[in-house]
Order: structure tokens, then C-alpha cells, then sequence
């Protein structure tokens, strides 16, 4: 099983839609998630953090379900501008010493057309 | 512009050459990480310093690359005797300790090819 799963779409929604991507991850032992936006031939940035008691900022809301291993992120009423590949990141937490490793998957790509 | 600067940005080598790329982190980041990003893919670990102190390294990371932070502040990573499967690009991230949920800021990268 890989360490950090996503479906690679594309996802092609039109403006205005709301998409939901998934994430599950292997580790039981990750300790922090988050997820980044990487547009084309770009660095990725921070999107949000992802915690247990799930996260809201603005149009986005990222959940965690740790008995699960699953994280997700919806985006609710999509913008042209919001058309990147999402990155699930986990961070792969060692016992003991801990590691700030962190571990991407392959990213899903979105689409918002006009 | 107080970001993450790499440097070059683009690199084309012919096979068998070394190369060395430099990152410069946030200045107050002790924590500088290198990953590697092919076409389709995630950006894959290679390794992590926290100041000076290289804490860990990836399987990806063979005898023909080595990695450095002298001073705990900028950072090389060298390739020696490039191969064709060493292209792609080398993003550089450096993070504050000590909050896990510390943002990593990547830098704009250096794009490797070898021909």
C-alpha cells in the first residue's frame, strides 16, 4: 500500500460546483496532514492544515478521520482560479526521536471550467 | 523577496557531468528539506537538515548524490555522474521547529535535464 494514496483525476467541474477529494494515508502513526495546491510548473504551497476536529477557511473545508487513515478536502462554489493539482501531505512521525519528513501523494488535479 | 530562492532554475547537463544546485531558506528557518518532483508526481523526499545536521536521508538519495548545509543556513545539493533518470525538478523547503504542523515554504526549483 502506498504512503499516501489520492485519485489523480482530473477532476472537470464547472464554476460554481463543489468537489470533494480524498486521501488516505498509511502510517496510523502520521501525526500532522495537511493539504497543498501546486499549480502548473509551479512550487506547492500551503493550502490548509488538516485537523482532527476538521477545518473550515472560506470555501474550503478539510476533515480528518484518523480510525480511518482518510483525510479530505471539499471546495465549495469553485472559481476558474481554484484549477491546480491538490497535494495530500502526511508527516511521517517515527516513534520516539520524530521526523518532519513529510510525505506527499501524486495529487489530484481540478479543472473548473466556465 | 524574504522566500525560499534556488538557484539556477533551470539546469541542462549532458549525462556522466556533475551538477550542484543551492537553495537559500527563510533566514530564521532551521529546518531545510530537498525533494525531488518528476512529470505526474508528488515531490518525492530526499532529505532533511535541521541547522547543520543532516537527520535524514531517503533510499532515493544513492552514493551519487550528496548534500550539504555547512553553516546551517544555505544549502548544495550535487549530483555526480548524471544519468538521463536524474531529470527533474529539485525543490528546496525550509520550515521553523518546533510545531509538526509547521508550513514547509518550497522554493521555485531547479529544473535538471539530462541529455
Amino acid at each position: 500500500r502506498k504512503e499516501v494514496e489520492q485519485d489523480p483525476g482530473p477532476f472537470n467541474v464547472p464554476e460554481g460546483a463543489t468537489v470533494a477529494f480524498n486521501c488516505t494515508y498509511s502510517n496510523s502513526a502520521s501525526q500532522s496532514f495537511f493539504w497543498y495546491r501546486q499549480d502548473c510548473r509551479k512550487e506547492p504551497k500551503l493550502l490548509m492544515s488538516v485537523y482532527s476536529s476538521g477545518n473550515e477557511d472560506g470555501r474550503f473545508t478539510a476533515q480528518l478521520n484518523r480510525a480511518s487513515q482518510y483525510i479530505s478536502l471539499l471546495i465549495r462554489d469553485s472559481k476558474l482560479s481554484d484549477s491546480a493539482t491538490y497535494l495530500c501531505v502526511v508527516n511521517k512521525a517515527y516513534s520516539g526521536a520524530g521526523s518532519y519528513q513529510l510525505t506527499f501523494g501524486k495529487g489530484t488535479k481540478l479543472s473548473v471550467i466556465p | 523577496d524574504t522566500g525560499v530562492s534556488q538557484d539556477p532554475r533551470h539546469k541542462i547537463t549532458k549525462r556522466g557531468q556533475n551538477v550542484t544546485f543551492r537553495c537559500d531558506p527563510i533566514s530564521e528557518h532551521n529546518r531545510l528539506y530537498w525533494y525531488r518532483q518528476t512529470l505526474g508526481q508528488g515531490p518525492e523526499f530526499l532529505t532533511y537538515f535541521q541547522n547543520e545536521a543532516q537527520l535524514e536521508k531517503s533510499r532515493l538519495l544513492s552514493d551519487r548524490f550528496s548534500a550539504e548545509r555547512p553553516k546551517g543556513s544555505f544549502s548544495t545539493l550535487e549530483i555526480q555522474r548524471t544519468e538521463q533518470g536524474d531529470s527533474a525538478m529539485y525543490l528546496c523547503a525550509s520550515s521553523l521547529e518546533p510545531a509538526l504542523n509547521t508550513e514547509a515554504f518550497f522554493g521555485q526549483g531547479t529544473r535538471l535535464t539530462v541529455v
